[in-house]
């Protein structure tokens, strides 16, 4: 198994400008989230899904869209890049049974100039 | 929404030594997980713990539950150069309403000399 991937590894953005962060996992895990890590501020969660077709939202939503069409899959969509969302992003999956142990992906690492 | 404080937030220590560190929270905890992310990685997870009181090992590493539901610790034996990372604590709340919400520490980012 993969585990979880993400897409791209690095990406640099200009304000204003749009793009999706990719999130998949090959574990069938019912539940997925992505998290922002900034320097000093731990993880903080942004949206989450426990299922294909329901998505909510964390800590930290706004400026950020996702959805939920199949199991595997689970894209971050950025509509409109800002500088302060400059940051690292991770997406976890983790099976219903064990919600909190997540597993994470390797992390893409996004600056907005 | 929930906290967690995590200390320390760094160590430097030599190879051999062995090392604490703890989280505490001013509610009660469900669940205490602990994780370890390596530069440019996502963290991995080491440990979980389910019941107070509950101590659980993986190795050099071992972590408790505490009895009050507030607080967790990890201990890390005989520390060797690979135990680089920052080390952090996650909790399921028991008022957190949703089961699948973590709450996560700020980080240990731990140090080994040689």
């Amino acid at each position: 198994n993969a585990g979880v991937t993400q897409t791209p590894k690095f990406q640099v953005l200009k304000t204003g400008q749009s793009m999706t962060l990719q999130c998949a996992q090959d574990m069938n895990h019912e539940y997925m989230s992505w998290y922002r890590q900034d320097p000093g501020m731990g993880l903080r969660l942004i949206h989450y899904s426990v299922g294909a077709g329901i998505t909510d939202q964390g800590e930290v939503p706004n400026g950020y869209n996702v959805s939920r069409s199949t199991t595997e899959d689970f894209p971050l969509r950025l509509l409109s890049a800002a500088p302060s969302q400059t940051s690292v992003y991770f997406c976890a999956s983790s099976y219903r049974g064990l919600n909190y142990e997540q597993y994470f992906g390797p992390g893409t690492r996004l600056t907005v100039t | 929404g929930q906290q967690l404080n995590q200390s320390p937030q760094s160590m430097f220590i030599q190879e051999g030594e062995d090392v604490s560190m703890n989280c505490t929270s001013s509610s009660i905890f469900n669940t205490w997980l602990w994780y370890k992310q390596e530069p440019g990685e996502g963290p991995v997870l080491l440990i979980a713990l389910y019941k107070a009181g509950e101590l659980t090992s993986n190795g050099r590493l071992t972590a408790q539950f505490g009895i009050t539901r507030k607080d967790s610790f990890l201990n890390i034996s005989a520390s060797i150069p690979s135990d680089v990372g920052i080390y952090f604590c996650a909790g399921q709340p028991r008022s957190g309403g949703s089961n699948y919400k973590l709450t996560f520490g700020k980080g240990t980012l731990l140090t080994v000399n040689p």
